[in-house]
């Protein structure tokens, strides 16, 4: 079982939608969450991190379940601009390494 | 600020060719990692560094070599190239803060191995 899964993918939303990643993660003494954003044949780059309490920065919203070990992303009200693959990413504080979900694609549709 | 660079961009091998990748980075970040990205499989950690002078295998070390004698350069050797090293390669590199969130990324190399 892969240390980190996500929705395979990949997703069609018009604009104007609002769409839902979910990410399982498999070792419990993980710490830090996060979401990364990678772009058509780009680097990847971090979105956002992941806070128990979930969290919000504009139309992005996190959610982390420890309990269940289930990491979530919404965006509301999808641009064109928002289409690109979202990488869950998850780290052990004790470790010094990252360890990335294969991603899930979302294309947002004119 | 550069950030993190990669040189090549693409590169084509014949199997059985050695080469190098390079990477360096000007942010004076001490943690220093080198990721193949295959469709499906995710970000997977080759090597990587946490100074000058320190470095260890990730979870896909096999056929790759690498060193790292400055802060800023830590480049990714292919002793002997294999098509299952067709990839795309990146180098990431992040403070020492064990709370940091951020990885920086550099472009990439693209490798073909035939």
């Amino acid at each position: 079982r892969k240390e980190v899964e996500q929705d395979p993918g990949p997703f069609n939303v018009p604009e104007g939608a609002t769409v839902a990643f979910n990410c399982t993660y498999s070792n419990s003494a993980s710490q830090s969450f996060f979401w990364y954003r990678q772009d058509c044949r780009k680097e990847p780059k971090l979105l956002m991190s992941v806070y128990s309490s979930g969290n919000e920065d504009g139309r992005f919203t996190a959610q982390l379940n420890r309990a269940s070990q289930y990491i979530s992303l919404l965006i509301r009200d999808s641009k064109l601009s928002d289409s690109a693959t979202y990488l869950c990413v998850v780290k052990n504080n004790y470790g010094q390494n990252f360890v990335f979900g294969p991603g899930t694609r979302l294309s947002v549709l004119p | 600020n550069a950030g993190v660079t990669q040189t090549p961009k693409f590169q084509v091998l014949k199997t059985g060719q050695s080469m190098t990748l390079q990477c360096a980075q000007d942010m004076n970040h001490e943690y220093m990692s080198w990721y193949r990205q295959d469709p499906g499989m995710g970000l997977r950690l080759i090597h990587y560094s946490v100074g000058a002078g320190i470095t260890d295998q990730g979870e896909v070390p096999n056929g790759y070599n690498v060193s790292r004698s400055t802060t800023e350069d830590f480049p990714l050797r292919l002793l002997s190239a294999a098509p299952s090293q067709t990839s795309v390669y990146f180098c990431a590199s992040r403070t020492r803060d064990r709370g940091s969130a951020e990885q920086y990324f550099g472009p990439g190399t693209r490798l073909t191995v035939t």
